[in-house]
């Protein structure tokens, strides 16, 4: 176990509409990141959050947004859905100091 | 551009019998590069970090090894609970906020 959750496990939405996924890690760890994986590929970053603050993102357009809140939980929001959205989405968190990150179980979108 | 690329894609093995997993790498500066194992339907589990070229680390029947530009996760004697998709990260200097992933080698062990 790795000490990070993710809610909901699985969620179905409609194309245009905006859904919010949830995330919480362990103490400590104040480095919370996000991934997309598309089947049969690997997880791409979508961005990466310290201490509350937004510290890295890759190439995801801007209704990708995140939050990371003081008690380790952070969220996932992504805005005007797309049919190329659905995917399974993993947290991942780090403790200061460390290298290495933990991942979540994901939750898996599927978007119609 | 920074590039993990992972082969093969996919491996079938009979229980027992060796391999390795390769992992080719293009980073300006590698900070670290991971292994993961992850099953169906699951987020990754970490296995091992390399730091340098020349460092090895073993779990079970798994180890791992790096060079400047790949590395090879040896699986010795593999059981049926080994097979999993094993993917390959790194973590480059001048961007280590990132972590570019490889699309990982799925392993299937028959007994």
């Amino acid at each position: 176990e790795t000490g990070v959750t993710q809610s909901p496990t699985h969620l179905i939405k409609t194309r245009g509409q905006q859904v919010t996924l949830r995330c919480s890690s362990q103490s400590g760890h104040n480095t919370v990141s996000w991934y997309q994986q598309a089947l049969g590929q690997g997880p791409q970053f979508i961005f990466q959050y310290y201490r509350e603050e937004e510290n890295g993102r890759g190439n995801f357009p801007p209704r990708f947004s995140g939050l990371q809140f003081p008690n380790y939980s952070s969220e996932l929001n992504v805005n005007a859905l797309e049919l190329d959205d659905s995917a399974l989405y993993l947290c991942a968190s780090k403790p200061t100091g460390s290298y290495e990150q933990y991942f979540g179980p994901g939750t898996r979108l599927t978007v119609t | 551009e920074d590039q993990v690329t992972q082969s093969p894609e996919a491996l079938r093995l009979q229980e027992g019998e060796s391999s390795s997993l390769n992992c080719s790498y293009t980073v300006s500066g590698l900070r670290g590069l991971f292994w993961y194992r992850q099953d169906p339907g699951k987020g990754p589990e970490f296995l091992f970090t390399l730091y340098s070229a020349g460092e090895e680390k073993e779990k079970e029947r798994l180890k791992a090894t790096l060079t400047k530009k790949e590395s090879f996760l040896h699986i010795t004697a593999p059981k049926p609970e080994d097979s999993a998709t094993y993917l390959c990260a790194v973590q480059a200097y001048d961007n280590f906020n990132k972590f570019y992933f490889g699309s990982g080698t799925k392993l299937n062990v028959k007994p």
